[in-house]
């Protein structure tokens, strides 16, 4: 069985330019979270999304915007980059009602 | 703002010891509590949820839970070179939420 798929792994982008990054859920999961981790730190929560709903937003500028699509699948947007963007981005999917969250590879971003 | 508390290490366990691993979380409210286990540039890795006080054992790996305390620890008999990691303790206001609150990690090293 597939995991959660991330894409791309590998990202390198400009201060001020604009990034979309995708993740596909486990078959059968309905819910999908974005984290962001920086170096040396644990993940910290930017968005859930179920059934193409927002279900909460973590501390985290406009900047950061989400979306999830009718196959389940999500995109996270982050606009007008900064260097403090550079870090490993994790999706993570779970069942509807479940708390136990599976995470992807990551895409990790560096902003230069 | 609700925090999770770990102690960063370096821990440092001889093979075939036990590691012993603690976290304290700040919600009282919180009601799910889960171990990741993180190699260095990959994602985290479930390995133990526990949601009611007390002991719960997988394998080698015991989750203990004091609500009372706040704090939740994990155990993790007969270590092996393959524990060596950073064990990520984060915690959910509530069974349907997969929004976690991640601490910072412990680095875990085990000694051949």
């Amino acid at each position: 069985d597939a995991g959660v798929t991330q894409s791309p792994t590998h990202l390198i982008k400009t201060r001020g330019q604009h990034v979309t990054l995708r993740c596909s859920p486990i078959s059968g999961h309905k819910s999908v979270s974005w984290y962001q981790q920086v170096l040396g730190q644990g993940p910290q929560f930017i968005f859930q999304y179920y059934e193409k709903e927002e279900r909460g937003r973590g501390n985290f500028p406009d900047r950061f915007s989400a979306r999830q699509f009718p196959n389940y699948s999500s995109e996270l947007n982050v606009n007008a980059l900064l260097l403090g963007d550079s870090a490993l981005y994790l999706c993570a999917s779970s069942l509807s009602g479940s708390s136990e969250a599976f995470f992807g590879q990551g895409t990790r971003l560096t902003v230069v | 703002q609700k925090e999770v508390e770990q102690n960063s290490g370096p821990l440092s366990v001889p093979e075939g010891a036990i590691a012993s691993l603690n976290c304290t979380y700040s919600d009282r409210g919180s009601q799910s509590f889960f171990w990741y286990r993180q190699y260095s540039g990959k994602s985290p890795e479930l390995i133990m949820f526990i949601y009611s006080n007390g002991d719960k054992e997988d394998g080698r790996f015991t989750a203990q839970l004091n609500k009372a305390s706040q704090y939740v620890s994990l155990l993790i008999r007969d270590s092996q070179p393959s524990d060596s990691a950073t064990y990520l303790c984060a915690v959910s206001e509530d069974f349907g939420n997969e929004k976690l609150t991640f601490g910072t990690g412990t680095r875990l090293t085990i000694i051949p």
